[in-house]
């Protein structure tokens, strides 16, 4: 089944605990991103790979890192983690659409982490 | 990045009823995707358009790519209780590799 994971779906931890939100694809997507959901705010990119070892900031990448060491991973890092990053986030891959692929985005089932 | 507009914000409908709801941007869109999202899940991919004034249905779902390229529309005909959900317009302008993503309407159906 075509699908993207993601691990934990939940996380509670304590400000400045590094954490690591994994995110694996199967589709042989080139693109994939983070997002958080926030009430009121929407979904909002955080950081963006078009492949491996490409990745670029997307609108609110602060507090955040991320890798794409191999096409499938694509891991959201959170070095220090404080309260304002308490929130639902998600990954998403498609195909590369400058290379003849969809718009398609797939997204995860979500992480709800609580950071206090 | 971008905005896309969607109005209402949200909507109470009897069961049975065909709800109805759009998704404006200011710029010119090549792409128009809609999502469906469940409390607590990821969204889902329901439709997506690619050329100006087409028309796809998925089941009870029908979108419309609309002809200014500037917005998009989506109806739900005869609504069930499982339809309950936010539905999430998003959209992509020439050039652009990133997807711009409206807020989200919420739907609620009353048995």
């Amino acid at each position: 089944e075509a699908q993207v994971t993601q691990n934990p779906r939940y996380l509670i931890t304590v400000t400045g605990k590094k954490l690591t939100v994994t995110c694996s694809q199967n589709m042989n997507h080139e693109y994939m991103s983070w997002y958080r959901q926030d009430p009121g705010l929407g979904l909002r990119q955080i950081y963006y790979s078009m492949n491996v070892e490409v990745t670029d900031k997307g609108d609110v990448p602060e507090g955040y890192k991320v890798s794409r060491k191999e096409k499938r991973n694509f891991p959201l890092i959170l070095e220090s983690p404080s309260p304002n990053q308490t929130s639902l986030y998600f990954c998403a891959s498609r195909s590369d659409p400058f290379a003849g692929g969809a718009y398609e985005q797939y997204f995860g089932p979500g992480t709800r982490l609580t950071v206090t | 990045g971008q905005q896309l507009n969607q109005s209402p914000q949200s909507m109470f409908i009897q069961e049975g009823e065909d709800v109805s709801m759009n998704c404006t941007s200011s710029s010119i869109f090549n792409t128009w995707l809609w999502y469906k999202q469940d409390p607590g899940e990821g969204p889902v991919l329901l439709i997506a358009l690619y050329k100006a004034g087409e028309l796809t249905s998925n089941g009870r779902l029908t979108a419309q790519f609309g002809i200014t390229r500037k917005d998009s529309f989506l109806n739900i005909s005869a609504s069930i209780p499982s339809d309950v959900g936010i539905y999430f317009c998003a959209g992509q302008s020439r050039g652009n590799n990133r997807l711009a993503f409206g807020k989200g309407n919420q739907v609620v159906v009353i048995p």
